[in-house]
């Protein structure tokens, strides 16, 4: 595998359904994104993990539960979900660097999302 | 207003056309401009990137910034079918991104 990967890459799920998204990078990166996709929408950042620290929460709500158990990993757990949370959502890792330089993010393919 | 305007169109132009495709944004810090473009089914791939103002070409690619009318374009020379997708605009002042909605375009041949 190489670059970003994420598994499933289309869930549908009820409202009352748990389910967990899996990103796994490749790259060597020590800083992970969760970001939210809906059609004719910015990207929205819902998460930031830096070096397995989690350094940015957007107001996201508790349904939405992330998890970073190393470097490489990412998962996004769901639960009690609304129709309105259907999206694609976008894991992404860069190489962080201090000092508020710019790095470039590289993306996964997505998970499409559907909540009944 | 929005900090990053982006027109979602849906664009289609024949192949062979100039495309232009444009972004405003209304924070003066940002310093780092960005074109991903995403096609269907995947996540986005950074195309150009381009720091403060000025021109950046690659191949049949050119994007410009101009940052005192904060206005970000690209270019596409010479359109081909294969240049069908979603072009996002992304612009940062050095530690955060901020998003267009992206404009989808399609190729006729």
């Amino acid at each position: 595998e190489t670059g970003v990967t994420q598994t499933p890459r289309h869930l549908v799920m009820g409202m009352t359904n748990k389910k967990s998204l899996k990103c796994e990078q490749h790259l060597g990166h020590n800083a992970m994104y969760w970001y939210k996709q809906s059609a004719k929408k910015p990207l929205e950042l819902m998460f930031v993990y830096s070096l397995e620290e989690r350094v940015e929460n957007n107001s996201v709500p508790s349904r939405f539960s992330p998890e970073c158990p190393n470097s490489s990993h990412l998962f996004l757990h769901l639960h009690t979900l609304q129709p309105e949370d259907s999206a694609l959502y976008l894991c992404a890792s860069s190489q962080d660097v201090p000092g508020g330089q710019y790095n470039e993010q590289f993306f996964g393919p997505g998970t499409r999302l559907t909540v009944l | 207003q929005k900090e990053v305007e982006q027109d979602p169109g849906p664009l289609s132009v024949p192949e062979g056309a100039i495309v232009s495709l444009n972004c405003t944004y209304s924070n003066s810090a940002f310093q780092y401009f960005m074109w991903y473009r995403q096609y269907s089914r995947k996540g986005p791939e950074l195309l150009m990137y381009t720091y403060s103002s000025g021109n950046k070409e690659d191949g049949r690619f050119t994007a410009q910034v101009d940052k005192s009318s904060k206005y970000i374009s690209l270019f596409i020379r010479d359109s081909q079918p294969s240049d069908s997708a979603t072009y996002l605009c992304a612009m940062s002042p050095g530690d955060d991104m901020r998003f267009g909605a992206g404009t989808r375009l399609t190729v006729k041949p």
